[in-house]
């Protein structure tokens, strides 16, 4: 089994719907973070999580929330969506030591229409 | 803001070549890491780089640090077709969060 499980892997939806993408880990890792991918500009930071109750901006965060129900699972949330956060999304964790990579889940592949 | 910027955007080789992708970041590096990644799929941890001057290898892939230039390199001997594929860098800004900024990834054909 995965390590860090992302939930579902394709989504297809229309403007304004609400969407949530889900991520489980079961590294034992305290942090958790979601990237979205566009081609051309690489991986860029949506939200992060040091820990449970602990939630933090990235650098495009407008538009977004997230929640983290419990150490293991931190779930993205796109209150109403629009056609430009059509990207691929991809769940991370880690332990906060520089000496540890991050480990990504497989990605989720959100087409809005 | 920490800014890498990774040449070339893309790359075709012919199996059996080698060849070179670098990273070059726009403040000190504290650590560098490089992924791959199939076309839609998850990222592959290749290889962490800390100390300037560092260099790793693993199978054909040989990455190496340059700490003066804020830049490091990735190369692979006698490219395979399973060499395919996105290769991105990422660095640590420095600090205690521990946040990874990206490149934009470097494309590569490998054909056969």
């Amino acid at each position: 089994d995965a390590d860090v499980t992302q939930t579902p892997r394709n989504r297809i939806t229309k403007t304004g719907k609400r969407i949530m993408l889900e991520c489980s880990q079961t590294k034992g890792h305290d942090r958790m973070y979601w990237y979205r991918q566009d081609p051309g500009l690489g991986l860029r930071l949506i939200y992060y999580s040091f820990d449970v109750k602990d939630i933090n901006k990235g650098e495009i965060s407008d538009g977004y929330s997230v929640s983290r129900q419990a150490q293991a699972k931190f779930s993205l949330s796109l209150e109403s969506a629009i056609p430009n956060q059509t990207a691929l999304y991809f769940c991370a964790t880690g332990t906060g030591d520089s000496n540890q990579p991050q480990h990504f889940g497989d990605g989720t592949r959100l087409s809005i229409l | 803001s920490q800014e890498l910027e990774q040449s070339p955007q893309s790359l075709i080789v012919q199996e059996g070549k080698n060849l070179t992708i670098n990273c070059t970041s726009s403040k000190t590096l504290y650590g560098l890491y490089w992924y791959k990644q199939k076309y839609g799929e998850g990222l592959i941890f290749l290889m962490m780089l800390q100390k300037g001057g560092e260099e790793k290898s693993h199978e054909k892939i040989t990455a190496k640090l340059d700490e003066k230039k804020q830049q490091s390199s990735l190369h692979i001997t006698a490219s395979q077709p399973s060499h395919a594929g996105i290769y991105l860098c990422g660095a640590d800004g420095g600090g205690s969060n521990y946040k990874l900024t990206f490149g934009k990834g470097t494309l590569l054909t490998v054909n056969p």
